[in-house]
């Protein structure tokens, strides 16, 4: 059964670097057909796609957050990575990491992470 | 961008009702849709997929409809377990877009 646990700083000043990483157990990153991806939410609000890695090399993100946008693959830890620059306090949110899954012309987000709250603030 | 606009954003409903929410994308997506159930505190769980298809081991209560620009999600009998906010989701086309939710509550 796979899971995905995110990990990284909970609390991000103004201006700088958001970096969370999660980390893929049960099966390998690279096994079959998958896009793995970002998406948060903020408090009581609803859910945003960031953006995905393919599994075959390519990256699709928001383009409401492209500019500062940047997911990533490390293979060898079995794990993929966010980093979201610039950020303000609208970028405070839980963040998720997700897998997609397809079949054909069949997409779906399954298994998600748990998720992680992470906080803009001075 | 995609527009997905669900209704009604909040609902109550006895135990035993019949519920159904409805989600509206603003061009054809064909059945490019799914359902997710966020329970207060946790992650999504994927419930429906492709309008219509139920993920293995969802129980039969849920089901969904629909095709083009209008789909309907429906729970035959709500159940007290039931509670939590309901979204919809496309995969026609980037950005993947998620409708604002629907929390569903016991009257």
């Amino acid at each position: 059964q796979v899971q995905l646990q995110e990990s990284g700083p909970r609390l991000v000043k103004p201006s700088q670097t958001l970096s969370l990483t999660c980390t893929v157990s049960g099966d390998s990153i690279n096994s079959g057909s998958y896009y793995w991806t970002w998406i948060r939410q903020p408090a009581g609000k609803g859910l945003e796609w960031i953006g995905r890695f393919y599994t075959g090399g390519s990256t699709n993100y928001n383009p409401s957050l492209k500019s500062r946008v940047t997911i990533s693959v490390d293979t060898s830890k079995n794990q993929f990575s966010l980093r979201l620059s610039s950020v303000t306090a609208a970028d405070t949110a839980v963040y998720y990491c997700a897998r997609e899954c397809r079949t054909e012309w069949i997409h779906w987000f399954d298994p998600w992470g748990q998720g992680i709250l992470v906080t803009v603030s001075s | 961008d995609i527009q997905m606009t669900q209704s009604p954003s909040s609902l109550s409903a006895s135990v035993g009702d019949r519920v159904t929410i409805t989600c509206r994308a603003n061009q054809d997506i064909s059945t490019f849709l799914n359902w997710y159930q966020q329970k207060p505190g946790k992650a999504p769980k994927l419930l429906i997929y492709d309008a219509s298809n139920f993920k293995t081991g969802v129980p039969s209560r849920f089901s969904g409809s629909g095709s083009g620009t209008d789909f309907a999600f429906t729970i035959s009998s709500l159940q007290p377990e039931d509670i939590a906010t309901y979204y919809c989701q496309q995969y026609d086309s980037l950005p993947l877009t998620f409708g604002g939710g629907t929390k569903v509550e016991i009257k």
